[in-house]
């Protein structure tokens, strides 16, 4: 079965630290991969997507994750964090053969702090 | 726009009541979805609908029962609930199923007492 897993579940940085979380996942075929935030008391709103093209990909507020295939991860990445990125991050894959079903990982906490 | 409205935003309702969750979406989409999230957990897939019609069903217990009136609304029936149905009820929409970017709407935090 397909399974997403988050390595890091709760991550503490200090503003201006460089953030990276990781995420593989289980799925030998094609896959579409997504990376989703959760601010405080908000909604889950999308942060990037892969679907093709540049494995390299950049989305919302600075954050760019990597695609690489060989090793079924798929990493978030920010170079100097905010204390407004303090959320819940959730890593998910839609596998081509899924009909419509996104398999999240459990999630990690970033905390940044001030 | 890609937004997803949800209604009420909490609900507190007792075991032997029915209540009814509303999604609504005006993007166009023709899947939508229903998801539950405990705190701290990803969400849990419970239903998708593809043009209107039920595609997928996770097992979800019959005191939920899904509707789809038309291409824009979902709505989430609930009766008989138990408290360990407490959670933030999420709504997502898509262009079509399969793997496209599926657009949550806020929620509903559902109490059951």
């Amino acid at each position: 079965a397909q399974s997403v897993s988050q390595h890091n579940h709760h991550v503490i940085l200090s503003e201006a630290a460089s953030l990276e979380l990781g995420c593989n996942y289980s799925y030998g075929g094609t896959v579409n991969l997504f990376w989703y935030v959760q601010y405080p008391g908000q909604h889950l709103q999308l942060l990037l997507k892969y679907f093709s093209g540049d494995p390299l990909v950049k989305g919302i507020k600075g954050f760019e994750a990597e695609f690489i295939k060989s090793k079924f991860s798929f990493n978030l990445r920010k170079p100097s964090v905010q204390w407004s990125d303090t959320a819940e991050y959730f890593c998910a894959v839609n596998a081509y053969s899924n009909t419509g079903k996104l398999i999240f990982g459990q999630g990690t906490t970033l905390q940044v702090k001030p | 726009d890609t937004e997803v409205t949800q209604t009420p935003k909490h609900l507190v309702m007792g075991m032997t009541n029915k209540k009814s969750l509303k999604c609504e979406q005006h993007m166009g989409h023709r899947a939508m979805y229903w998801y539950k999230q405990k705190a701290k957990k990803p969400p849990e897939l419970m239903f998708v609908y593809s043009y209107e019609k039920l595609s997928i069903n996770e097992s979800v217990p019959s005191r939920f029962s899904p509707e789809c009136p038309n291409s824009s609304l979902l709505n989430l029936h609930l009766h008989a609930l138990q408290p360990e149905d407490s959670a933030l009820y999420l709504c997502a929409s898509s262009q079509e199923t399969g793997t496209d970017t599926q657009y949550f709407g806020p929620g509903t935090r559902l109490t059951v007492l």
